[in-house]
């Protein structure tokens, strides 16, 4: 049982290029979140889904598009990179609401856009 | 939309103190607020959370209190040891339909032996 896994751990980009960031999931989650982490700044929510087929906006999703093809997988993508774009991004899952557990998050990708 | 802020931003104990976090939210219809532990290179964890039908829970040397008047709720360690050093998150849940959380921006805790 692997819980959250997020590929890849480490990426460079040069400004421009485009990338796809894939979290997966054995838990059978519902919900499904992405999170940036940068000094001083938090977590931020990016964008997030509560369901297959379903995504929705968070705080800061300018810049970046998800999808949620299957209930497993939810893919964050970067279509055209800025060094604004250089953090840690974590993939996180729950089961239902919020409230009825904890989020569970992967071990984070760190993404470095010269 | 929902706001959560978070003081100190850092916070230097010597072991066996006790460490104090507070948060504030805006959101009066917030009702779930966890506490997530992130040590250094690894990923958050939850360690404690309170809902708002609660004033105080307490676990082991941690615990939580809320003051949904307020809206403020803070986190409380005892007898802090060189283990609890790392950064520390509170968080809110900004709807009703509880679909997700909006956190606060840290607090890093050191604990000096």
């Amino acid at each position: 049982n692997a819980g959250v896994t997020q590929t890849p751990k480490f990426r460079v980009l040069k400004t421009g290029q485009s990338m796809t960031l894939l979290c997966a999931q054995d838990m059978n989650h519902e919900y499904m979140y992405w999170y940036r982490q940068d000094p001083g700044m938090g977590l931020r929510l990016i964008h997030y889904s509560v369901g297959e087929g379903t995504t929705a906006k968070g705080e800061v999703p300018d810049g970046y598009n998800v999808s949620r093809l299957k209930k497993q997988n939810f893919l964050l993508g970067l279509e055209s990179a800025a060094p604004s774009q250089t953090s840690v991004y974590f993939c996180a899952s729950s089961p239902l609401r919020i409230e009825t557990g904890e989020l569970f998050f992967g071990e984070g990708s760190r993404l470095t856009v010269l | 939309g929902e706001n959560v802020e978070q003081h100190p931003s850092t916070l230097s104990v010597q072991e066996g103190d006790s460490a104090v976090i507070k948060c504030t939210y805006s959101d009066s219809a917030s009702n779930y607020f966890p506490w997530y532990k992130q040590e250094l290179g690894k990923r958050p964890q939850l360690i404690i959370d309170i809902r708002s039908n609660v004033g105080e829970k307490k676990d082991q040397r941690i615990a939580v209190t809320l003051n949904k008047t307020a809206k403020h709720f803070s986190l409380h360690i005892t007898e802090t040891q060189p283990e609890d050093s790392a950064v520390y998150f509170c968080a809110a849940v900004p709807d009703a339909a509880g679909t997700a959380l909006i956190f606060g921006k840290g607090t890093t805790l050191s604990v000096s032996s």
